[in-house]
């Protein structure tokens, strides 16, 4: 099966940092990987899909990058809506990652 | 505009039969192209997906739990069922049902596009 690790567990940033979070496959996914955004109260969004491509109603200071086995979600400007945990999973047999909760420092 | 809300016993005893029911609105899983899957997460712990089902009926599951997982629908009420079968407290989770989006490359790419607020499940004697 395929593995997603991902990194930090937790980060702490400032308002108006820019925060990345890491996933890495344990093989080649093709660029089949997606975010996903939960909040404390429970509900999932989808923000990234296809390593970059950005969820219509997802805020733009979102971004993804990567291929292969490695990639990375890039919050441009962290505002106190985005606390959250955030995950990966890859597209071929759904795996998600652990999961990032990112605090406000 | 897609919605989903899942709905569930609440609270189980090990040994039962767990049965989950995702209604849905704004697609139709008639449709071609259309799937729902089942996710879950057990508090402290990850996201784990469970099943997928899709509009000509076909099913995918997690192979780790492929023994005790049946998912179903209802097209013409726009519903989607999930059983697990032999509940134990480790089945003790909030359950999401999910739209299935797909994306046509080389091969099939799968992810899910919009999700229902969780509905939380207690095994518990």
């Amino acid at each position: 099966d395929i593995k997603m690790t991902q990194s930090p567990s937790s980060l702490s940033a400032s308002l108006g940092e820019r925060v990345t979070i890491s996933c890495r496959a344990s093989e080649n996914i093709n660029n089949y990987l997606s975010w996903y955004q939960k909040k404390e109260d429970g509900s999932v969004k989808l923000l990234i899909y296809h390593t970059s491509r950005l969820q219509p109603g997802a805020p733009s200071r979102f971004s993804g990058s990567g291929s292969g086995k490695d990639y990375s979600l890039t919050i441009s400007g962290l505002e106190s809506e985005d606390i959250a945990t955030y995950y990966c999973q890859q597209g071929y047999t759904l795996t998600f990652g652990s999961g990032t909760k990112l605090e406000i420092k | 505009q897609v919605t989903l809300k899942e709905s569930g016993p609440g609270i189980l005893q090990p040994s039962q039969t767990l049965s989950l029911t995702c209604t849905f609105s704004g697609f139709s899983l008639s449709t071609y192209g259309m799937g729902v899957g089942w996710i879950r997460q057990p508090s402290g712990k990850g996201l784990e997906w469970l099943a997928n089902i899709w509009w000509d009926d076909d099913k995918y599951y997690n192979p780790s739990l492929k023994n005790r997982l049946t998912i179903s629908k209802d097209t013409s009420n726009n519903q989607a069922f999930l059983k697990i079968t032999n509940v134990d407290t480790a089945d003790t989770a909030t359950y999401y049902c999910a739209r299935i989006a797909v994306m046509y490359t080389t091969d099939s790419y799968w992810y899910f596009d919009f999700w229902g607020p969780g509905t939380m499940v207690t095994v518990s004697s």
